[in-house]
């Protein structure tokens, strides 16, 4: 069974604190991606970052950063100097090769000014 | 705006009617998506198109519901006799290529709330 776990359901944090959003999965696939989306307050779901399983290298992109270690199956969101505009709901989410996304229950992240 | 769009953004219904909402995916995007999504939880996989063929359905899809694409292009969520379990936001998605590997583009829901 594939399956996230996304263990904080809520995080507060003043603005231009860093915040990290954790992200564990479950798979026995060895071919697999794991994706971040970002829901604001309009409701769409907006894509951040698509990683495969072949590829643990690090990535960040401007004040985001993504940690990626299979040997904790885990798959880390950070977000350096948070803005009020981060305030959103964060998904990470699991794909296997001809299965369909799973998705976390999210976590809410709340900047406040 | 050439986005995934979809209509209405909220729909409010008493239980027992029917209720049909549409997707308008992105124009040359082949796979279109249904998801269902409840309060604070993530988005839960309905159905899956490839171009117009339906290629999967989930158990949560009961035969209340029913989704047509019947051009490959715009899709059809249909519940009939709404239950006030089905209150919840629907997301469509659609994504690109062959390969199940693409990142999916969300439009912004129709939220339905049965009374």
């Amino acid at each position: 069974a594939q399956k996230v776990t996304q263990a904080q359901t809520e995080i507060s944090v003043v603005e231009k604190e860093d915040v990290t959003l954790d992200c564990v999965y479950e798979t026995r696939d060895t071919t697999y991606y794991l994706f971040w989306y970002k829901q604001p307050p309009s409701g769409e779901l907006v894509f951040l970052i698509r990683r495969n399983s072949f590829d643990e290298q690090n990535e960040i992109s401007g004040r985001y950063s993504w940690n990626f270690q299979k040997s904790t199956s885990s798959f880390n969101f950070t977000i350096t100097a948070s803005q009020v505009v981060d305030s959103a709901v964060y998904f990470c989410a699991l794909l296997r090769r001809g299965q369909n996304f799973v998705f976390g229950p999210g976590t809410r992240l709340s900047v406040l000014p | 705006d050439t986005g995934v769009s979809q209509d209405p953004r909220h729909k409010i219904t008493k239980r027992g009617q029917n209720v049909t909402f549409r997707c308008d995916p992105i124009s040359e995007h082949n796979r279109l998506y249904w998801y269902r999504q409840t309060l604070g939880q993530g988005p839960e996989f309905l159905t899956y198109f490839q171009n117009e063929a339906q290629l999967e359905k989930s158990r949560l899809l009961s035969d209340r519901f029913s989704a047509e694409r019947p051009k490959g292009s715009f899709s059809t969520l249909e519940i009939q006799r709404t239950e006030q379990g089905d209150s919840a936001m629907y997301l469509c998605a659609s994504s690109l290529g062959r390969e199940y590997t693409g990142e999916l583009f969300f439009g912004e829901g129709s939220r339905l709330t049965v009374l």
